[in-house]
């Protein structure tokens, strides 16, 4: 049973304007959220993560927005550029079980973004 | 540049042929980890090691075993792959206990089975 999902496997928005990445979550423990970024035989790389105890955190162009009533996150891309095509991957992360130690993540199948010029 | 090192990126093996995959790191992180994504799939974690303490996820094969001799690196072993073993292989290492919560991921090493 996926604990983290992304619903739209791919989405094209035209350069310079935003882009909106959707993430659901079922697990109420989650409680530090992020998102990867993964170009073609590269690995992921971190891009920006939220805390559980706010709502939004903001980083140059890309914001990320959490609703923990409705278990939804968002990241928002303002503008979006040619070289944000990538696939983003949605995280969500909990203290693990042995005092905190094993900080463990869960992943959604990504959503790739396609910016035309 | 402090980073997360796979070998090789690229591996084929034959079914049931033993291999063992690579990752070394300059990030001094105490936490590394081991994940199989399949095309199209999210990154499933398969075991970590919290300093030199193993934890194997409930749902990861036998066939899979891991390795960290010293805290720079860390081997997963494939004792007899299947042909449903074939996928990229991501490690990951974090700092748990101070700063930022992100793990930092190397570039995977694509496996292939003949």
């Amino acid at each position: 049973d996926q604990q983290v999902k992304q619903n739209s496997p791919s989405l094209s928005v035209q350069e310079g304007r935003i882009s909106i990445l959707n993430c659901d979550y079922t697990n109420s423990m989650f409680d530090y959220f992020l998102w990867y970024k993964k170009y073609p035989a590269e690995g992921p790389t971190f891009l920006i993560s939220i805390s559980s105890i706010k709502d939004k955190n903001e980083d140059g162009r890309f914001t990320v927005f959490l609703n923990k009533s409705a278990k939804h996150l968002s990241l928002h891309i303002v503008p979006s550029q040619p070289g944000d095509s990538a696939v983003y991957f949605c995280a969500a992360e909990m203290a693990g079980n042995s005092g905190g130690s094993n900080y463990k993540l869960t992943f959604g199948k990504g959503t790739l973004l396609t910016v035309n010029p | 540049d402090a980073m997360v090192i796979q070998n090789p990126r690229y591996q084929v093996t034959q079914f049931g042929k033993p291999v063992t995959l690579s990752c070394s790191q300059t990030l001094n992180h105490n936490v590394m980890y081991w994940y199989q994504q399949k095309s199209s799939q999210a990154p499933k974690l398969l075991f970590h090691y919290y300093d030199k303490d193993f934890n194997n996820e409930a749902d990861t094969p036998d066939n899979f075993q891991s390795r960290r001799p010293n805290t720079s690196f860390c081997f997963l072993d494939i004792r007899s792959p299947g042909l449903g073993d074939a996928a990229m292989y991501l490690c990951a290492t974090s700092r748990v206990g101070t700063g930022p919560r992100t793990q930092h991921f190397g570039d995977g090493t694509r496996l292939s089975i003949l």
